[in-house]
């Protein structure tokens, strides 16, 4: 059984660039979160996929986005990148409203120079 | 919007104590609770969780208590082991304005907890 995968597992782009980070939820699976987890932090809601459509968005600003497809896997595209976007992504899967609870993917560690 | 504190942010204990991490959470209509278990440089594991029609629940080691009236949450490890040194989050999934959940997690900011041999 499949947990969820992420990928790139880290990454390292520099200020003004743009990133594209990956998300494969667990089998059977149908939204996707993603998250922020800055070092010594809490991880941070940024946005919810289900049918293809953000339902809900933490404070994050417009540069960041993403998609969800049509087999359930989500993108989050970040543009115009700071410093402070510097942090470990973390994608999580669950049914409709979190039924069954949540599982985590391992994250995306991304480095921003 | 929900706000979750934890405390204490570490926690150092010897081998075989009891440990207590405990948070508040501020939106009343918030419906279940999870903690979760991030060794380093690892994915955030759930250990247990608790919804709010159940005051507490346990599982061998673990057990988590819910006080809804003063919205606060207590993770309680038993008999600690070293291997259960790492850090610990609580959270709480909100509910919207309609009284549906969309699953927003809201984390509290974690508790190191290391268990000396």
């Amino acid at each position: 059984d499949a947990g969820v995968t992420q990928s790139p597992t880290h990454l390292i782009k520099t200020r003004g660039q743009q990133v594209t980070l990956r998300c494969s939820p667990k089998s059977g699976h149908d939204t996707v979160s993603w998250y922020q987890q800055a070092l010594g932090q809490g991880p941070q809601f940024i946005f919810q996929y289900y049918e293809e459509e953000e339902r809900q968005r933490g404070n994050f600003p417009d540069r960041f986005s993403g998609h969800q497809f049509p087999n359930y896997s989500s993108e989050l595209n970040v543009n115009a990148l700071l410093l402070g976007d510097s942090a470990l992504y973390l994608c999580a899967s669950s049914l409709e409203g979190g039924l069954g609870g949540y599982t985590f993917g391992s994250g995306t560690r991304l480095t921003v120079v | 919007g929900e706000n979750v504190e934890q405390h204490p942010s570490t926690l150092s204990v010897q081998e075989g104590d009891s440990a207590v991490i405990k948070c508040t959470y501020s939106d009343s209509a918030s419906n279940y609770f999870p903690w979760y278990k991030q060794e380093l440089g690892k994915r955030p594991q759930l250990i247990i969780d608790i919804r709010s029609n159940v005051g507490e629940k346990k599982d061998q080691r673990i057990a988590v208590t819910l006080n809804k009236t003063a919205k606060h949450f207590s993770l309680h490890i038993t008999e600690t082991q070293p291997e259960d040194s790492a850090v610990y989050f609580c959270a709480a999934r909100d509910v919207n304005a309609g009284g549906t959940s969309y699953g927003k997690l809201t984390f509290g900011q974690g508790t190191i907890l290391t268990v000396h041999p």
